[in-house]
């Protein structure tokens, strides 16, 4: 059984280009999380998904980030016209039944803006 | 707010010895607590968990404690191996609905040969 998967691993973009993260939950899970780990620091919640719905998206900035989790295919972050300050490794998790689960994470993806 | 922090930015222990990593929440009506190992270039991973009607909980070489009164937990692991180097953090969950996790800053634990 996979584990989450997130792609890619590393990408990176010039300032103003648009990124797009995926997330690829575990088998049997259609709970998702979003969070983003700036260097030397601790994860940070952005927003928390389940099938074609968004359930709580406190942590998000409110400007250039959104997410979604379509009926099929994997988890979206998307992050429009990026700026150096969203360099940072985001991390997904998923959780079978949400709050009351363990969320298991994912590899990340490092975004380096140049 | 809430928060939740770590005592010590980096602990250093010799290998075999017992290791102790601890966390200070500010959150009385949390009622879940994990904590996850996190390997350079990894993502994090789950060690322990524990609910807050228990004060103690064991799994393979790791312990957690829980104390309410004084909203502290700290992660005890035994027979400190050189594979235990990583950044611990503990985590809480948000009573609610959602079940978003709070992070502390992290614990780098070095394992010295």
């Amino acid at each position: 059984n996979a584990g989450v998967m997130q792609n890619p691993r590393h990408l990176v973009r010039r300032r103003g280009q648009e990124a797009r993260l995926r997330c690829s939950p575990m088998k049997g899970h259609s709970h998702v999380y979003w969070y983003r780990q700036l260097p030397e620091e601790g994860l940070k919640f952005m927003v928390y998904l389940q099938k074609e719905n968004i359930i709580d998206e406190s942590g998000m900035p409110k400007e250039r980030f959104s997410a979604e989790f379509p009926k099929e295919g994997p988890s979206i972050l998307r992050i429009q016209q990026v700026v150096r300050g969203d360099s940072a490794a985001y991390f997904c998790a998923s959780s079978p039944r949400g709050s009351t689960d363990t969320q298991y994470f994912g590899p990340g993806t490092r975004l380096t803006v140049l | 707010g809430e928060s939740v922090g770590l005592h010590l930015p980096t602990l250093s222990v010799q290998e075999g010895d017992n290791s102790i990593i601890n966390c200070a929440y500010s959150n009385s009506a949390s009622d879940y607590f994990i904590w996850y190992k996190q390997e350079s270039g990894k993502g994090p991973q789950f060690i322990i968990d524990i609910r807050s009607n228990m004060d103690k909980r064991q799994g393979q070489r790791v312990t957690v404690l829980l104390n309410k009164t004084v909203k502290h937990l700290s992660l005890q692991i035994a027979a400190t191996q050189p594979g235990d180097s990583a950044v611990y953090f503990c985590a809480e969950k948000e009573s609610g609905n959602t079940g978003k996790l709070i992070f502390g800053q992290g614990t780098t634990l070095q394992v010295k040969p």
